[in-house]
């Protein structure tokens, strides 16, 4: 079965300091796509990356990191030097091919709050 | 670009009345559509998958006769709380899939907030 867990449900930080989000999955397939989101409390879902299971390298973007590690099944997100404007819900996702239709299966989400 | 609107933003209706909600794909074409369902301090729920130009497919426990959904072009569906209550409020978000980006991303909408009264 198809299972995304986050198993951190609140985070509480001190701007700049940096964090780090754990998202585990469970897939059967051997060719899948994770993906993380970001949710202001405007509610708006924000794309934030995706990565297919053939493409271990990690990523970097501006304060943003993705460590991918296939052997523990892991998709983590850490953000460096955080900001009062990281604070809000963090979903990770997993889409594979026995999910018809290019389905998401979410997390249940981590709230990041970044205090000044 | 992937932009995706959804229209109204926030509604507040009376028990017993329907509501639409509509989705559309600004700067694509989308031949999938999504309708996720969300309550306060919960992850989203998928309702169903819309596929333009046929039925909708929707989860388990979903009932297709309350929920609506219509795909009618490549940049819009639309879904539909018929006689709504209390229960029904939550926050609505639809998503679409740009085949032409990356065949397994979605894009979402800004969500609607749905308060039945």
């Amino acid at each position: 079965a198809q299972k995304v867990t986050q198993a951190q449900t609140e985070i509480s930080v001190v701007e700049k300091e940096d964090v780090t989000l754990d998202c585990v999955y469970e897939t059967r397939d051997t060719t899948y796509y994770l993906f993380w989101y970001k949710q202001p409390p405007s509610g708006e879902l924000v794309f934030l990356i995706r990565r297919n299971s053939f493409d271990e390298q990690n990523e970097i973007s501006g304060r943003y990191s993705w460590n991918f590690q296939k052997s523990t099944s892991s998709f983590n997100f850490t953000i460096t030097a955080s900001q009062v404007v990281d604070s809000a819900v963090y979903f990770c996702a997993l889409s594979d091919r026995y999910n018809q239709g290019g389905k998401l299966i979410f997390g249940q989400g981590t709230e990041l709050s970044v205090k000044p | 670009g992937a932009v995706v609107s959804q229209h109204p933003s926030r509604v507040i209706c009376k028990s017993g009345t329907s509501v639409k909600i509509e989705c559309r794909s600004l700067d694509f074409q989308a031949t999938t559509m999504f309708w996720y369902r969300q309550f306060p301090k919960q992850s989203l729920m998928l309702m169903a998958t819309s596929n333009e130009g046929s039925k909708a497919t929707y989860e388990q426990g979903v009932e297709k006769d309350k929920f609506l959904i219509n795909h009618a072009s490549l940049t819009l569906s639309t879904l539909t709380v018929t006689s709504a209550h209390p229960e029904d409020s939550s926050f609505y978000i639809c998503s679409a899939r740009d085949g032409n980006r990356g065949r397994e991303t979605q894009y979402f909408g800004p969500g609607t907030r749905l308060l039945v009264l």
